[in-house]
């Protein structure tokens, strides 16, 4: 099925470091949505996004609309332990449809 | 307030066996949608149900039905299983507006052998 193009595949990083992580779609989409899972769970929703350009923060994690709608990227500041998880982009197509990228595994190394 | 609820949390089934997963759907949430998503993939879309009825559907065979009933919450009917089929399947609800806000359950994961 149809998948948005989301990089990296993983990170190992050290605990206060911050994550840069994005995700690129030969479609144009009206919403963005940034997504954490973690083992054993359904995706969380933390971070949605409706306007091209428009940059939207929840507490460490700032995430952005690309201005040409194909594309958004998500950034981790000073990461913990507790961001340990796989975290997903998801464009929606049309009205009711999620197109979901592959997820960003992120591991911290002790 | 409950989230939303998924049963059972896992399944073995044999191929060419029917399948029926269940999903109550978040308190004040009228539509339900259902993803496959295979182990180190995204969530595919399978289809959307509100007012009883499918109304949109993604890229999956007719093995694949589901059912709204009238208190919102839906099931999710997968006949004649394929080994390919094993996948965490999940069921997300949210409010007929925009934007829609889903709030996706814990899944379930089924295994076919």
């Amino acid at each position: 099925g149809q998948q948005l193009n989301q990089s990296p595949q993983s990170m190992f990083i050290q605990e206060g470091e911050d994550v840069s992580m994005n995700c690129t779609s030969s479609s144009i989409f009206n919403t963005w949505l940034w997504y954490k899972q973690d083992p054993g769970e359904g995706p969380v929703l933390l971070i949605a996004l409706y306007k091209a350009g428009e940059l939207t923060s929840n507490g460490r994690l700032t995430a952005q609309f690309g201005i040409t709608r194909k594309d958004s990227f998500l950034n981790i500041s000073a990461s913990i332990p507790s961001d340990v998880g796989i975290y997903f982009c998801a464009g929606q197509l049309g009205d009711y449809q999620l197109i979901w990228g592959a997820g960003t595994k992120l591991i911290i190394k002790p | 307030d409950a989230g939303v609820t998924q049963s059972p949390t896992h399944l073995i089934k044999t191929r060419g066996q029917q399948v029926t997963l269940r999903c109550s759907p978040k308190s004040g949430h009228d539509t339900v949608s259902w993803y496959q998503q295979a182990l180190g993939q995204g969530p595919q879309f399978i289809f959307q149900y509100y007012e009883e009825e499918e109304r949109q559907r993604g890229n999956f065979p007719d093995r694949f039905s589901g059912h709204q009933f009238p208190n919102y919450s839906s099931e999710l009917n997968v006949n004649a299983l394929l080994l390919g089929d094993s996948a965490l399947y999940l069921c997300a609800s949210s409010p007929n507006q925009v934007p829609y806000g889903y709030t996706f359950g814990s899944g379930t994961r089924l295994t076919v052998v």
